[in-house]
């Protein structure tokens, strides 16, 4: 089965200092889109940013940026200049395959604060 | 602009009981979405609707329904509740189905005692 796979249930960081959460997944296509998603005590999902697999230009959004490593399968995100409001649980997704009837899959997601 | 807009926000069932989720979208897209999110478990998949007039089953569809009634709303029904049903549930849309980013709901917590 294609999986997406966030194998650390929580994280801790300083404020203002960096973090990386890592995320893995499962295809055999070559091309596909993964997706991070941040998810605040609101409970309201927030995208964060975006990667299409046959860019092998890594995606970066101001303090968010991730290192893509197609060939391991390997989609971590990381914080730069942490925040308290990065406090959330952050969901890694993939579509897994392209085409008609792709959907998201998401991964168990990881629960990260900030300590001031 | 709203985005997508579901409610209830919460809602208490007993088993047994029946209650339909609506939910509705501004932004005219073309793929609905219905997941549900446990401790632990991140998001399933229950339904979803590639375009208006399709519906098809995701991860766990056992015990729901969908309507996809036009393009802006996508309604889930859960018949009979049951404990295991209790979760927050999410409805989303994107502008297609295979590259475009999900636009999430509030979420809607439900208790089935």
């Amino acid at each position: 089965a294609q999986t997406v796979t966030q194998s650390q249930p929580e994280m801790s960081v300083q404020e203002a200092e960096t973090v990386t959460l890592s995320c893995t997944y499962d295809t055999s296509e070559s091309n596909y889109y993964l997706f991070w998603y941040k998810q605040p005590p609101s409970r309201q999902m927030i995208l964060v940013i975006r990667q299409e697999a046959y860019k092998q230009q890594n995606a970066t959004e101001n303090r968010f940026s991730v290192n893509f490593q197609k060939a391991a399968k390997s989609f971590s995100l990381k914080i730069s200049d942490s925040q308290l409001g990065d406090t959330a649980m952050y969901f890694c997704a993939s579509t897994l395959t392209t085409g008609a009837n792709s959907k998201l899959t998401f991964g168990k997601g990881i629960t990260l604060s900030v300590r001031p | 602009n709203a985005g997508v807009t579901q409610t209830p926000k919460f809602q208490v069932l007993k088993t047994g009981q029946s209650m339909t989720l609506q939910c509705a979208q501004d932004m005219n897209h073309n793929s609905m979405y219905w997941y549900r999110q446990d401790p632990g478990m991140g998001l399933r998949l229950i339904y979803y609707s590639a375009s208006e007039g399709t519906t098809d089953k995701g991860e766990v569809p056992n015990g729901y329904n969908v309507s996809r009634l036009n393009k802006r709303e996508f309604s889930l029904r859960l018949e009979s509740a049951a404990p295991s049903q209790t979760s927050v549930y999410f409805c989303a849309s994107s502008e297609r189905d295979y590259d475009s980013p999900l636009h999430f709901g509030n979420g809607t917590r439900l208790t089935v005692t």
